[in-house]
């Protein structure tokens, strides 16, 4: 079966610093997709970024990029000049091709130091 | 706003209670999904729908029946639920499952079962 492990429940960075979230997979697959989405207290859950397995290019958006090991089944995502906003509960998820199965783990909480 | 709407947003019911909890996508999305959020786990997929149809359900307790009677909306009836039912319960939308478009979450249903 297929899981998720995040390893960190709780992170802080200060502001206009740059932090690592670590995310690790298990899964016999090998086409598959993995996310992180950020859900800020008491709003909605929202897309950071996402990666295709078969891409080895590491995804980026904007401040947000990950570090896709796909062997090592790790996929870590970096803030760079993490900013207030950014403080949140992180999710990594996993989604075997051609299923609607979301694989969550169980967050990362992090906090901003002005 | 992510174009995905839940109503009530807060819940408090009895043991003994029928009530229901409502989802509704403005985003002409195809699938629809119900998740459990509780603290310190993962979120836990509890129904998917595609095009009104069932197409997941992770041997989730019959005291929780969905209903999705068309693309846009997506029930959760509930009945004689248990304490350990408290939890939030997010829902969300997703274009297609080929392509693993992003999941829309709505911004969940707090339930408290007393």
């Amino acid at each position: 079966a297929q899981t998720v492990t995040q390893s960190q429940p709780e992170m802080s960075v200060q502001e206009a610093e740059t932090v690592t979230l670590s995310c690790t997979y298990d899964t016999s697959e090998s086409d598959y997709y993995l996310f992180w989405y950020k859900q800020p207290p008491s709003r909605q859950m929202i897309l950071v970024i996402r990666q295709e397995a078969y891409k080895q290019q590491n995804a980026t958006e904007n401040r947000f990029s990950v570090n896709f090991q796909k062997a090592a089944k790790s996929f870590s995502l970096k803030i760079s000049d993490s900013q207030l906003g950014d403080a949140a509960m992180y999710f990594c998820a996993y989604s075997k091709r051609g299923t609607y199965k979301y694989i969550f783990g169980t967050g990362t909480r992090l906090k901003v130091l002005a | 706003e992510t174009g995905v709407t839940q109503t009530p947003r807060h819940l408090v019911m009895g043991m003994t209670n029928k009530k229901s909890l409502k989802c509704e996508q403005h985003l002409g999305h195809n699938a629809m999904y119900w998740y459990k959020q509780s603290a310190k786990k993962p979120l836990e997929l509890m129904f998917v729908y595609s095009l009104e149809e069932r197409v997941e359900n992770n041997s989730v307790p019959s005291r929780f029946s969905p209903e999705c009677p068309n693309s846009s909306h997506l029930f959760l009836h509930l009945h004689t639920l248990q304490p350990e039912d408290s939890a939030l319960y997010l829902c969300a939308s997703s274009q297609d499952r080929r392509n693993h478009y992003e999941q829309y979450f709505g911004p969940g249903t707090r339930l408290t079962v007393t």
